[in-house]
């Protein structure tokens, strides 16, 4: 079974510009959560998706906006990009709400020049 | 606030050594995490624990959760280089999310 894809693996952007970031569950999974992961520090929470409702936000600017789709799918979106968002951005599935059975995609790598 | 604190922060040991890596917050936890991040991966979860005093051991990796709940701890025995990574701790939070630690960046030298 294929685990968590998240794509671009790697992504240029220019400051000032929108990027959107893709990811897709281990099947079964209904919930996907985001972080971003700046280097050398921890993941941070983002978002969470669940049934395709968001059940929770972290402490992020509204520039930051994600989706979950029918086939529970899901899409970052990030607007306006600054230079400090520049960082791993990690997609995590599992099957429920509940965060103690997340599985952790590789990231797709962002760099804002 | 909520600061997850792992020290120490950088660790480079040579094969065949032990090693411990800790994880202390001013919160109680309901329930902590482990995870190991390679380069150019996600955390993948080691281990998670629940009980004050308990201590789980997956190998030659031991873990143990402090009896009131706000720190743990993590036990590497004859290390290997297979074991160099990012460790991180993880609290559950009450909305049901992940509150990462600051990492400990593990190198062990053949």
């Amino acid at each position: 079974d294929a685990g968590v894809t998240q794509s671009p693996t790697h992504l240029i952007k220019t400051r000032g510009q929108h990027v959107t970031l893709r990811c897709s569950p281990i099947s079964g999974h209904k919930s996907v959560s985001w972080y971003q992961q700046v280097l050398g520090q921890g993941p941070q929470f983002i978002f969470q998706y669940y049934e395709k409702e968001e059940r929770g936000r972290g402490n992020f600017p509204d520039r930051f906006s994600a989706r979950q789709f029918p086939n529970y799918s899901s899409e970052l979106n990030v607007n306006a990009l600054l230079l400090g968002d520049s960082a791993l951005y990690l997609c995590a599935s599992s099957l429920g709400q509940l965060a103690g059975g997340y599985t952790f995609g590789s990231g797709t790598r962002l760099t804002v020049v | 606030t909520q600061l997850l604190k792992q020290s120490p922060q950088f660790l480079s040991i040579q094969e065949g050594e032990n090693l411990t890596v800790y994880c202390n917050s001013s919160s109680v936890f309901s329930s902590l995490q482990w995870y190991r991040q390679e380069p150019g991966e996600g955390p993948v979860l080691l281990v998670t624990v629940v009980t004050g005093g308990e201590v789980k051991k997956l190998k030659r990796l031991t873990f143990q959760f402090g009896d009131a709940r706000k720190d743990s701890s993590l036990h590497i025995t004859a290390a290997q280089p297979g074991d160099t990574g990012l460790y991180l701790c993880a609290m559950i939070t009450g909305a049901n999310n992940l509150f990462f630690g600051t990492g400990t960046r593990l190198t062990v030298i053949p």
